[in-house]
């Protein structure tokens, strides 16, 4: 069985500050790992994924993440927060190509100017 | 490049009618995926087709049935239409296994029911 905790489920940061967003997951087997990013009245933007390889994953607009299996975690970070990063983001794990996703709750990221 | 597309955007429709809703995935994607997101929630997997075939489900009321056409193409119907039903509905693709792990979301059908 799969699933997704996704600490906080709004988190406020000044432009410029780090973002962190927190993912931890469940899973019977290697994960999949992925973070969405979704804004208003629009689909879900692929943000970055973990499949297999090096832990930490760089993805678009300046966001990584680090896959620490011993935590059971991939926290979204990224160093200077953007007003534009203003958006709800979504962790979201499988067990693989075809297998459905399972989403955690959604944290919605204020960018206070 | 060609996205996941999804008809029609909006739907506004009243309890107990029906609704199609239609998903046409990415090209040479073989699996699809429609997922129901309610307001201020997170999506919730509905149903998959792997090659024309239901490949999973999940919870996906009675009321509703989806299917998967020979040129891929997925439409969710759903009938007995309730005011829950309200939400954006995602389709989401993937390409043949192996070839590569993530899913490729719409932009959704915001489905309003009055």
């Amino acid at each position: 069985a799969q699933s997704v905790t996704q600490l906080g489920s709004h988190v406020s940061v000044s432009e410029g500050a780090l973002v962190l967003l927190r993912c931890n997951y469940s899973s019977s087997v290697p994960p999949y790992l992925f973070w969405y990013v979704q804004y208003p009245n629009q689909g879900l933007q692929l943000l970055l994924k973990y499949t297999t390889g090096a832990t930490l994953v760089k993805g678009i607009n300046g966001f990584e993440a680090e896959f620490k299996k011993s935590e059971t975690s991939f926290h979204l970070t990224k160093p200077s927060a953007h007003m534009s990063d203003a958006a709800e983001y979504f962790c979201a794990v499988s067990e693989g190509p075809g297998n459905q996703f399972y989403f955690g709750t959604g944290t919605s990221l204020t960018v206070i100017p | 490049a060609a996205g996941v597309i999804q008809s029609p955007r909006h739907l506004i429709k009243e309890k107990r009618e029906t609704a199609t809703l239609k998903c046409y995935p990415i090209p040479r994607h073989d699996t699809v995926y429609w997922y129901q997101q309610g307001p201020g929630q997170d999506p919730q997997f509905l149903i998959s087709f792997y090659e024309k075939m239901q490949s999973d489900k999940g919870s996906i009321p009675d009321r509703f049935s989806a299917q998967q056409f020979s040129d891929y193409h997925s439409e969710l119907n759903m009938s007995s239409l309730e005011l829950g039903d309200s939400a954006l509905y995602f389709c989401a693709s993937t390409p043949p296994t192996g070839r590569s792990t993530e899913a490729f979301f719409g932009q959704g059908t915001r489905l309003t029911v009055v």
